[in-house]
């Protein structure tokens, strides 16, 4: 089975600048989460999606932050304009019924 | 505001022994419990979990025990092996809602 596949692995950008961050879940899976690392923190969850709709996403900075998962299968994650503290590992993860979550390996973005 | 609390950011043991993490949270609505080991570079991957009808899943080396009148859970790996070097992060959910607490480096010595 295949896992749940994120691009980019790694990214690095200039503040202010945009960025954005690409997940397809495991087949089948209708919740979608996105997760927000920072360094020597646990994850933090920026958003969750069950099938194309929003479940939650109270701690979207929303003034930077969208996300969408249009058809209810893959989803971006985009930050625009990007501020130095956005520096983290965005970590998407997948859920279907009766099963945990299972993450992607994360994109790494450095914003300089 | 941590719902959930991992107050030991690392632990060191022998190779052989047994290994135990701590997690305590505070929302008594939570119902499942779990354990992500992360390695670096990498995403976390599931190791085990524990419903809260539950006070103890084994599985292998790993066994999480509940206590839910002291809102604590704890995982143990017995014998540890250097492999299991990682950070192990504890996260509880209600729903399908997850959350995780900020992690504990274990380092098993050889």
């Amino acid at each position: 089975e295949a896992g749940v596949a994120q691009s980019p692995r790694y990214k690095i950008i200039e503040k202010r600048q945009s960025v954005a961050f690409w997940c397809n879940p495991i087949s089948g899976h209708a919740t979608l989460y996105w997760y927000q690392q920072i360094l020597g923190q646990g994850p933090k969850l920026l958003i969750q999606f069950q099938n194309n709709g929003v479940v939650d996403d109270s701690q979207l900075p929303k003034d930077r932050f969208s996300a969408e998962r249009l058809k209810g299968v893959d989803s971006t994650l985009k930050i625009q304009p990007a501020k130095l503290e956005d520096s983290a590992v965005y970590l998407c993860a997948s859920m279907g019924i009766n099963t945990e979550a299972f993450f992607g390996q994360g994109t790494r973005l450095t914003v300089v | 505001d941590q719902q959930v609390k991992q107050n030991s950011p690392s632990l060191s043991v022998q190779e052989g022994r047994i290994s135990i993490l701590n997690c305590d949270y505070t929302n008594s609505m939570f119902d499942y419990f779990l354990w992500y080991k992360k390695y670096p570079a990498e995403g976390p991957t599931f190791l085990i979990s524990i419903s809260s009808i539950k006070d103890k899943n084994e599985d292998g080396r790993f066994t999480v025990f509940l206590n839910k009148s002291a809102k604590h859970l704890s995982l143990h790996i017995v014998p540890s092996q250097p492999g299991d070097s990682a950070v192990y992060f504890c996260a509880a959910s209600t729903g399908n809602q997850f959350y995780f607490g900020t992690g504990t480096s274990l380092t098993v010595i050889p």
